[in-house]
């Protein structure tokens, strides 16, 4: 039972224009939620996180969406730029009451020059 | 930088042998967590640790153990290491504000 989920494995953005990465969950008892990038050969590097109690959360280029009633969030990347090529996870924690993370299957975004 | 490093880096051994991967961190977190990444499966953590010798199951402990002896080393033993279990394996630690940060991972290939 996959309890975050990623549906799209992968996206291509032109440069300059928005990246929309996508995210579901099926637990509600889920109260903390992040995204994370991730380069070929090299560990997960956080990017930002959103607590339940908000529906958005910015850093920068980076802004998170949660939309509770339909168990989504979204990442956005504005402008795109080539670096940003990687695949992005989505995690959530918080259910059962433990400090456990579930992650999502990840997103390949390419970001074309 | 979380102060993380994990070793070794890269190991391949046998069938039927133990491995043992270590993490180091440098900065006292109480919470410790090991992962393995696999294609298809993105990121299932194994076990993880909530403080000296305070250990919880994952959703793919079987064939694992871990132990924590004190706060900066989390150590992952595979007893008898099988080809399913061919994978790279992230340690990670969990910050006061819920944030996670990655070591570099350790690729292990059991042949």
């Amino acid at each position: 039972d996959q309890q975050v989920k990623q549906n799209s494995p992968s996206l291509s953005v032109q440069e300059g224009r928005i990246s929309i990465l996508n995210c579901d969950y099926t637990n509600s008892m889920f109260d903390y939620f992040l995204w994370y990038k991730k380069y070929p050969a090299e560990g997960p590097t956080f990017l930002i996180s959103i607590s339940s109690i908000k529906d958005k959360n910015e850093d920068g280029r980076f802004t998170v969406f949660l939309n509770k009633s339909a168990k989504h969030l979204s990442l956005h990347i504005v402008p795109s730029q080539p670096g940003d090529s990687a695949v992005y996870f989505c995690a959530a924690s918080g259910a059962s009451g433990t400090y456990k993370y579930i992650f999502g299957t990840g997103t390949r975004l390419k970001v074309l020059a | 930088d979380a102060g993380i490093t994990q070793s070794p880096r890269h190991k391949v051994t046998e069938t039927g042998t133990p491995v043992t991967l270590r993490c180091h961190q440098t900065e006292n977190h109480r919470y410790m967590y090991w992962y393995r990444q696999d294609p298809g499966h993105g990121l299932r953590l194994i076990h993880y640790s909530y403080g000296v010798k305070d250990t919880d199951k994952g959703e793919v402990s079987d064939g694992y153990s871990v132990s924590r002896s004190k706060t900066e080393d989390f150590l992952l033993t595979l007893e008898s290491a099988t080809s399913s279990q061919t994978s790279v394996y992230f340690c990670a630690i969990r910050t006061g504000e819920g944030e996670q940060y990655f070591g570099p991972g350790t690729r292990l290939t059991v042949t």
